[in-house]
């Protein structure tokens, strides 16, 4: 079946503008993921929706960024103001449920985000 | 806070040889363990995921070892091959509530040869 998508795929972007990055998960998946990998560094966790608690938004690294899920389905990031050290690779993950063993998380492809 | 640390951070490996990336976190109180490889301008591919409860997990030429106690996993790759090269992620998901955010190591990324 058809895996994590993310779009666009690349985006290039001024600095000062609102970007928003898009993320389909896999059909079915209640739980979905926002992390981010500047170059040369780890993924750092940003956000994650599980159903419809809560999502935790411990990560989000300022309030310029936010991120919405209708349902179960679409997620949007949203980084306003950008700044250039907001260029990065922005991955999505779902995975079947949060907790308990299901809940190993599929990867979409990414989008690289640069900010000039 | 976990920490996790993979070495090496670069291998290159001529083509057939057996190696071991290893991986290690500093809270050993984890949910489970995932490794992950991934390549040029692609996302991450899951390869195997390690519950906190067991010892290891094998996929074909791939076999993890956990041994949570200590802080350590290892990814074992047999017979390597060049469609190997990829950085590969380990990450660790913490027990303590709901949490599911995965923290990852910064990877280690395989070059093998010919």
């Amino acid at each position: 079946g058809a895996g994590v998508s993310q779009s666009p795929s690349n985006k290039v972007t001024e600095k000062g503008k609102d970007v928003e990055l898009r993320c389909d998960p896999i059909s079915g998946h209640t739980a979905l993921y926002w992390y981010r990998q500047r170059l040369g560094q780890g993924l750092e966790f940003l956000i994650y929706f599980q159903g419809n608690s809560a999502p935790d938004k411990s990560g989000l690294p300022s309030d310029r960024f936010s991120a919405e899920r209708t349902g179960e389905s679409v997620s949007t990031l949203t980084i306003q103001r950008t700044q250039q050290e907001d260029s990065a690779v922005y991955l999505c993950a779902s995975s079947l449920a949060a907790s308990g063993g299901y809940n190993e998380q599929f990867f979409g492809p990414g989008t690289r985000l640069t900010v000039l | 806070k976990q920490e996790v640390t993979q070495i090496p951070a670069a291998l290159s490996v001529p083509e057939g040889e057996n190696l071991v990336l290893n991986c290690s976190f500093t809270d050993s109180a984890i949910y489970n363990l995932q490794w992950f490889r991934q390549d040029p301008g692609k996302g991450l591919t899951s390869l195997l995921l390690i519950q906190s409860s067991q010892r290891e997990q094998t996929s074909g030429r791939l076999n993890a070892s956990l041994d949570k106690s200590s802080g350590r996993s290892t990814l074992y790759i047999a017979a390597s091959q060049p469609g190997d090269s990829a950085t590969y992620l380990c990450a660790v998901r913490p027990h303590t509530g709901t949490a599911s955010k995965l923290t990852f190591g910064t990877g280690t990324r395989l070059q093998v040869t010919l």
